[in-house]
């Protein structure tokens, strides 16, 4: 029940298309739903989040879509650049922030 | 606005052998929370600690122990180390016990 599962585990897209990675959650109790952007030897970074009492959030080329009812997520990449070749982590909690729960990572390539 | 920072960057120990691994919170936050990468997967839980004490644990046994000071940097101790132990180690702050949490670069431990 604290599963995330996240698909694909790797995506090539071309430079200037849609980059979309799916995930999907159990546990009914959690209430934020983060994704981070991981390069090669670092940390992972906070790309954007958001809670369920909203069914999308846009910041400038990332979007997430969320549906509560089908306990699913997704991440839309915009105009997909180099830049963005990285490995992409969703991830669930509950309110108080313990037991972040990470998918398994999706590796994005993107072509020039 | 100083960031996340851990310490040491890389480390090499021998099977059965302790090791303390370092974290700096990011400036005014006050959580810390520790996460065990293997190579090729997503991060895992390992423990959160809030005002010194700790506030969750993941899936992870006693071996695996921590600290945080009154100054909320952290320690994460690690006793009687297997194989199965190498990973990245990263350590990630936040402001109280909530969501959005700031990952440093992490520490690259090798045990052989």
């Amino acid at each position: 029940q604290q599963q995330v599962k996240q698909s694909p585990q790797s995506l090539i897209v071309q430079k200037g298309g849609i980059s979309i990675i799916n995930c999907a959650y159990e546990n009914t109790a959690f209430d934020y739903f983060p994704w981070y952007q991981q390069f090669p030897g670092k940390g992972p970074a906070l790309l954007i989040a958001i809670r369920p009492d909203v069914s999308e959030k846009k910041e400038g080329r990332f979007t997430i879509s969320f549906n509560k009812s089908a306990k699913q997520f997704s991440l839309h990449i915009m105009d997909s650049q180099p830049g963005d070749s990285a490995t992409y982590f969703c991830a669930a909690s509950k309110w108080n922030g313990q037991n972040f729960v990470f998918g398994p990572g999706t590796r994005l390539s993107v072509l020039p | 606005e100083t960031g996340v920072t851990q310490s040491p960057t890389h480390l090499i120990k021998t099977r059965g052998q302790q090791v303390t691994l370092r974290c700096s919170s990011q400036s005014g936050h006050n959580t810390v929370s520790w996460y065990q990468q293997a190579l090729g997967q997503g991060p895992q839980f390992i423990f959160q600690y809030y005002r010194e004490e700790e506030n969750g644990r993941g899936n992870f046994p006693p071996r695996f122990s921590g600290l945080q000071f009154p100054n909320y940097s952290s320690e994460l101790n690690v006793n009687a180390l297997e194989l199965d132990d190498s990973a990245l180690y990263l350590c990630a702050s936040s402001f109280y016990r909530g969501y959005e949490q700031y990952f440093g670069p992490g520490t690259r431990l090798t045990v052989t």
